[in-house]
């Protein structure tokens, strides 16, 4: 079965504090793998696409990169303004729907 | 462009009573989606459109239809609301077939009392 599992569920940092964000998957035949970012009160926003094991891509104090069966966020010097939660989402088998992880939501205090 | 716009906001209903919730998109994106997400459960989808005139089930389809008439809109319709189907729910698009990543409109929070 298609699965996308995200770990911590929450995860509070201090400002500057780096971390990182896990997102592993099962699926057959990976066609994308996608970072999303939600605000309290707005819709997913977003971020990243990752195709092949060893991708990466980077924007602002975020890195994401991509393994076999799992991606890591990467957060870098984080500033408050970075709190969100982090959803994660894979293809399912069809091509049809993404199916999501619950997220990791980042509080980061200054 | 607007990309994906939701509308009501915000809505009260009472149990047995029925709405639409409408949802268009201007990037003329031929896949649109209707997903609730609920407290700590994740996105889980209604219902998705692959083109105009097509639509099919995802995983939670029970107490919602869906129509698409046209390629902007994706109404979602919810017959006799009950307190189950309280959530804020999301609608999003996808250009097509080749292309999986999905624009997100800004959420409907509805409530069912």
């Amino acid at each position: 079965e298609d699965q996308v599992t995200q770990s911590p569920e929450a995860l509070r940092l201090q400002e500057g504090e780096s971390s990182s964000l896990n997102c592993s998957y099962t699926v057959s035949g990976l066609r994308g793998l996608f970072w999303y970012r939600q605000d309290p009160g707005k819709g997913p926003e977003f971020l990243f696409t990752l195709y092949s094991a060893g991708e990466e891509k980077e924007k602002e104090r975020l890195k994401a990169t991509l393994t076999k069966k799992e991606s890591f966020l990467h957060i870098t010097a984080p500033k408050p303004e970075d709190s969100a939660t982090y959803l994660c989402a894979v293809p399912n088998q069809a091509g049809t729907a993404l199916i999501f992880g619950k997220g990791t939501t980042l509080s980061v205090s200054s | 462009n607007a990309g994906v716009t939701q509308t009501p906001k915000f809505r009260i209903l009472k149990i047995g009573q029925s709405m639409t919730l409408q949802c268009a998109q201007d990037m003329n994106h031929n896949y649109m989606y209707w997903y609730r997400q609920d407290p700590g459960m994740g996105l889980k989808l209604i219902y998705y459109s692959v083109g105009a005139g097509i639509t099919d089930k995802g995983e939670v389809p029970n107490g919602y239809n869906v129509s698409r008439s046209t390629t902007e809109d994706f109404p979602l319709r919810l017959e006799l609301a009950a307190p189950s189907q309280t959530s804020v729910y999301f609608c999003a698009s996808r250009r097509g077939a080749t292309s999986y990543e999905q624009y997100f409109g800004p959420g409907t929070r509805l409530t069912v009392t």
